[in-house]
């Protein structure tokens, strides 16, 4: 079955630097990557996906790559905000079957 | 309003008493699944469902039941709860065109 890897468990960074979040998933034939944000005491909830007919796909201030053929996937953030702090989820999806998540990362924007 | 709901948000339980955690979406959603949020573990699968009476195990089914017998609810089951169960528990539900995973608000259970 699909099983996908998340680094870093943790991330801190300075309010306006970037955040780089980076995940590896196992099934080749997974084709649907989305990224969930989850702020304290909350659900999850989507941010951004990216299907795998794409390679890089951008909202404001997040953007999302995709590497088919490694098989990883990224979550960019530019312009970090202290709103940004959370715990970010990748996941991963067979036409929409099972959606196996990765491990999650704390994210920390320091002001 | 587009929802998935869970109940109850908080329950305490004694070992061996079995429980029920219920789940209802009101989006016509094809997918549900259950998953449990442990501190360095993500979110891991319990079960999942595909349609009515339609379900499969995730990463961690052991010691839970699901059953489908509408498309709306979605039922989490704990014949026997030990306190390795301790967790807090989410229902999420999503479409076959647009997969948005819709979560439910979470419910902490506590296994004594």
């Amino acid at each position: 079955g699909e099983n996908v890897e998340q680094h870093p468990s943790t991330l801190s960074v300075q309010e306006g630097d970037s955040a780089v979040i980076k995940c590896t998933y196992s099934d080749s034939a997974s084709n649907y990557f989305p990224w969930y944000k989850q702020e304290l005491g909350k659900r999850p909830q989507l941010i951004i996906d990216i299907r795998s007919n794409v390679g890089e796909k951008k909202d404001q201030r997040i953007a999302v790559t995709l590497n088919k053929t490694a098989k990883h996937f990224s979550l960019h953030i530019t312009e970090t905000q202290p709103e940004d702090s959370a715990v970010y989820f990748c996941a991963a999806s067979l036409y929409g079957n099972k959606l196996v998540f990765g491990a999650g990362t704390i994210l920390r924007v320091k002001s | 309003e587009a929802q998935v709901t869970q109940n109850p948000r908080y329950l305490i339980t004694v070992t061996g008493k079995k429980l029920t955690v219920t789940c209802s979406q009101n989006m016509n959603h094809e997918y549900m699944s259950w998953y449990r949020q442990d501190p360095g573990l993500g979110l891991r699968q319990i079960y999942y469902s595909m349609n009515v009476e339609v379900t499969d195990k995730g990463d961690v089914p052991e010691g839970y039941k699901v059953s489908r017998k509408e498309k709306r609810n979605f039922p989490l089951i704990l014949e026997s709860p030990s306190p390795n169960q301790t967790s807090l528990y989410f229902c999420a539900s999503w479409g076959q065109g647009r997969i948005e995973a819709f979560f439910g608000q979470g419910t902490r259970l506590t296994v004594v």
